[in-house]
């Protein structure tokens, strides 16, 4: 069955990185793209950033960008997302969810980023 | 970026009635849009995409309708696990941004 399993969450201070990672299985990794997609305590979700099937393109949103670096690796069915300078705002759990056809059909269960002093 | 814009914000209804959710996108985006359930501590989950299409294992009395920037999502018959929060999703361009409403949370009168 499918199965995708993030980690790496953490309670970082703001300015320092994180590196998440999101393992998949039971399907064939190479040919879907992976997006990441956020959820701040209490709130809506916010789609974050996504690597294409093959992993030659990727694309974040404004609140992320060039600051988010998003990856897969499909020798060990993982997709990464690499943060840096973390602020505050971006205290969230974290989840990586598969797309199929423009949707979002399989998600892991999620892990929390805490940017904290 | 299209803005998604979910009501009510609340939604209390008894069990057994049904309840219908709304939301509206700031600009056409034709029948690209998904709902999602989401219970506490778990991870959204797709009931609906094509804005009718029900995803696989998804109970017929979930159901939707729009197009173009109105959508309503109808729960029928509610039952106690449908008691959740629910958010429509746009993806009508690529690449993203695909952007999320704020969410409905439906909640047991």
């Amino acid at each position: 069955q499918v199965q995708l399993v993030e980690s790496g969450g953490g309670v970082v201070q703001p300015g320092r990185s994180l590196t998440l990672s999101c393992a998949a299985s039971g399907f064939t990794f190479r040919s879907y793209a992976i997006h990441w997609v956020r959820q701040a305590p209490g709130k809506e979700l916010e789609w974050v950033a996504v690597v294409t099937y093959g992993g030659s393109s990727m694309y974040y949103a404004d609140s992320v960008k060039g600051r988010f670096t998003v990856s897969k690796d499909t020798a060990t069915n993982t997709a990464y997302l690499q943060m840096k300078n973390l602020t505050i705002e971006d205290t969230a759990i974290y989840f990586c969810t598969r797309e199929k056809g423009r949707l979002f059909d399989y998600w892991g269960q999620g892990t929390l980023v805490t940017v904290s002093s | 970026e299209i803005v998604m814009t979910q009501s009510p914000a609340t939604l209390s209804v008894s069990p057994g009635e049904s309840a219908t959710l709304s939301c509206r996108a700031s600009q056409s985006i034709t029948s690209s849009l998904a709902w999602f359930q989401q219970k506490p501590g778990q991870p959204p989950r797709l009931l609906i995409y094509g804005a009718s299409t029900r995803a696989p294992d998804i109970p017929a009395r979930f159901s939707g309708s729009g197009s173009g920037t109105e959508f309503t999502l109808t729960v029928s018959g509610l039952q106690s696990e449908d008691f959740a929060v629910y958010y429509c999703q746009q993806y009508n361009n690529w690449p993203p941004p695909w952007t999320f409403g704020q969410g409905t949370k439906l909640e047991i009168k």
